[in-house]
C-alpha cells in the first residue's frame, strides 16, 4: 500500500462545468475525510466517512457539492456547476479510527 | 467557534533552533498533532500529543503542550534547510471527530 491516492493532481475546467476527484485511501483505514486548501489558508473540513456512511458535513459543503464512498473503499466528491471561487486543492485523508491522519499529495482545481 | 491559531512566519538560520507556536481554544481535546506541508504536496504527519502528557520528543522534535493557558509549541532542534516549509498545528476541537487545522507557520529556514 503506497499511501492515499488522489485523482487526478490538476483539474482545469470551465465555470459551470462539473468536476469529480476521487480518492483511494489506505486499504485498512475506516474513516475518510475532504477538506479544502486555499492559498495561505489551513486546510478546511469538508466531510468524513467512517465506512460507507457520511457522518458530518460543513457548512462549506454547499449543494452543488456531494461525495460518495461507495462499499466503504475510494471516495469521490463531485462539484456541480463549478464556480470560481470553488478554486483550491482539495485533500483526501484517512485514518483507522480518529488517529493520525494520513493526507495525498491533493487535486488542485482550477476554475476558469 | 473552535479556532486554532499560529503566527504566519518564522525565520530562522541554519542550525539553530526554531519553535513554532500554536494556541487552541477547545480544552476538551484528547490530543493534538503538528503536520508539515512542503511546497505543493499533502500534509505529512509529524508528531502528536495526548492531552495527558506535557512534553513528547523525538528525534530533532520537541512538543510542549500546556493545557492551562491552551498552548502547544514545536521546537525543531538544529534546523536545516530541508525543514523549510509549513507547519500546521491541529486538533478534534469542541468534541467533534473532524480535526481543525489552524492557518499554518511559514518556517524559512536561512543557510
Amino acid at each position: 500500500d503506497t499511501g492515499v491516492s488522489q485523482n487526478p493532481r490538476h483539474k482545469i475546467t470551465k465555470r459551470g462545468q462539473n468536476v469529480t476527484f476521487r480518492c483511494d485511501p489506505i486499504s485498512e483505514h475506516n474513516r475518510l475525510y475532504w477538506y479544502r486548501q486555499t492559498l495561505g489558508q489551513g486546510p478546511e473540513f469538508l466531510t468524513y466517512f467512517q465506512n460507507e456512511a457520511q457522518l458530518e458535513k460543513s457548512r462549506l459543503l454547499s449543494d452543488r457539492f456531494s461525495a460518495e464512498r461507495p462499499k466503504g473503499s475510494f471516495s469521490t466528491l463531485e462539484i456541480q456547476r463549478t464556480e470560481q471561487g470553488d478554486s483550491a486543492m482539495y485533500l483526501c485523508a484517512s485514518s483507522l479510527e480518529q488517529y493520525g491522519y494520513t493526507f495525498g499529495s491533493g487535486t488542485r482545481l482550477t476554475v476558469v | 467557534g473552535e479556532d486554532v491559531e499560529q503566527s504566519l512566519f518564522l525565520s530562522v538560520r541554519e542550525g539553530d533552533s526554531s519553535v513554532i507556536n500554536c494556541t487552541y481554544t477547545d480544552s476538551s481535546s484528547t490530543y493534538l498533532y503538528w503536520y508539515k506541508q512542503e511546497p505543493g504536496a499533502g500534509l505529512q504527519l509529524l508528531t502528536y500529543i495526548f492531552s495527558n502528557m506535557d512534553m513528547k520528543q523525538d528525534q530533532r522534535l520537541t512538543v510542549l503542550l500546556n493545557k492551562k493557558d491552551k498552548h502547544l509549541s514545536l521546537r525543531i532542534a538544529d534546523t536545516q534547510t530541508g525543514d523549510s516549509a509549513i507547519y500546521f498545528c491541529a486538533g478534534p476541537l469542541g468534541g467533534y471527530q473532524k480535526v481543525t487545522f489552524g492557518t499554518g507557520t511559514k518556517l524559512q529556514v536561512i543557510p
